[in-house]
C-alpha cells in the first residue's frame, strides 16, 4: 500500500524557534497533502490543506503567519510552526491524497511529536 | 459534511465480536462511510468504506442500512490489539476529512 513518511518523528524545541516537519508521499503523487494537529486524549483537528503549486487554504482559526505550509513537489509538503510556544506542543500529523487514477484515498503519516520547552 | 455519532467507548472480550454503530442522519448521496484507526501516537489507518449495504475486506465488515443514516463497523474476534480509538467519516471521496470524537474500543483478556 501508499506509504507516506514524517521526519522527525519527534521534536524537541525551545520557545521562540522554528522548526520544520517534513511530510513525503514515499511511492506515489499526492496533488494534495492535509495537515492535522491532536492533543493527548483528543480528536485530530485539520488545520490545513495543501495542493502541489499553490497556496494552503488554512481551517477557521488556524494562524497561516505561525503555521508556514510549502507543498513544492508532489512528493512533498512541509510545516513550518514559528516562532514556537509551549502551547504549539502537540502531534502533528500530515495526509496525503493518491492524486492517480480514480483513487481517493487519502494515506495517513505516522505523526509528528513536538515539544517546545 | 455530514455530522457522525459515536459511542465515546466501547469495551470487549477477546475472541468476541465487536459492532460500533455511528450515526449520519444528514448523509448526503454523494457522501461515502469511512472507518479508520488510530493507536496511540500513530497516524490514522484506513479500515473500510462503503457506501451501501455491506462491505467486507480482511479486516472488518461495514453494513449500511437503505437509508444510509447509520452503519455498523463489525470487527470479528477481535484481539488485544484492537484496543484503538475508531472514528467513523462520511463525506464525498477525496473530500478533506473531518474527524468526529471517535470510538475508544477497549479489548480485555
Amino acid at each position: 500500500g501508499a506509504v507516506v513518511s514524517q521526519h522527525p518523528s519527534w521534536v524537541i524545541c525551545k520557545s521562540g524557534t522554528s522548526v520544520k516537519i517534513e511530510c513525503r508521499s514515499l511511492d506515489f503523487q499526492a496533488t494534495t497533502m492535509f495537515w492535522y494537529r491532536q492533543f493527548p486524549k483528543q480528536s485530530l483537528m485539520l488545520m490545513a490543506t495543501s495542493n502541489e503549486g499553490s497556496k494552503a487554504t488554512y481551517e477557521q482559526g488556524v494562524e497561516k503567519d505561525k503555521f508556514l505550509i510549502n507543498h513544492a513537489s508532489l512528493t512533498l509538503s512541509t510545516l513550518t510552526v514559528t516562532s514556537a510556544h509551549p502551547e504549539d506542543s502537540s502531534f502533528y500529523i500530515c495526509s496525503a491524497r493518491d492524486g492517480g487514477g480514480y483513487s481517493y484515498e487519502q494515506y495517513f503519516g505516522p505523526g509528528t511529536r513536538l515539544t517546545v520547552t | 459534511l455530514a455530522k457522525t455519532t459515536q459511542p465515546i467507548s466501547m469495551d470487549s472480550y477477546e475472541g468476541q465480536e465487536v459492532n460500533i454503530t455511528c450515526s449520519h442522519n444528514n448523509i448526503a448521496t454523494n457522501d461515502y462511510i469511512t472507518w479508520y484507526q488510530q493507536f496511540p501516537s500513530q497516524g490514522p489507518r484506513f479500515i473500510i468504506q462503503g457506501y451501501k449495504t455491506k462491505v467486507t475486506n480482511e479486516v472488518a465488515s461495514l453494513f449500511i442500512p437503505a437509508d444510509r443514516k447509520s452503519s455498523t463497523l463489525s470487527l470479528p474476534r477481535v484481539s488485544l490489539s484492537d484496543t484503538a480509538v475508531y472514528y467513523c467519516l462520511v463525506g464525498p471521496r477525496g473530500d478533506k476529512i473531518i474527524f468526529g470524537k471517535g470510538t475508544r474500543l477497549h479489548i480485555l483478556p
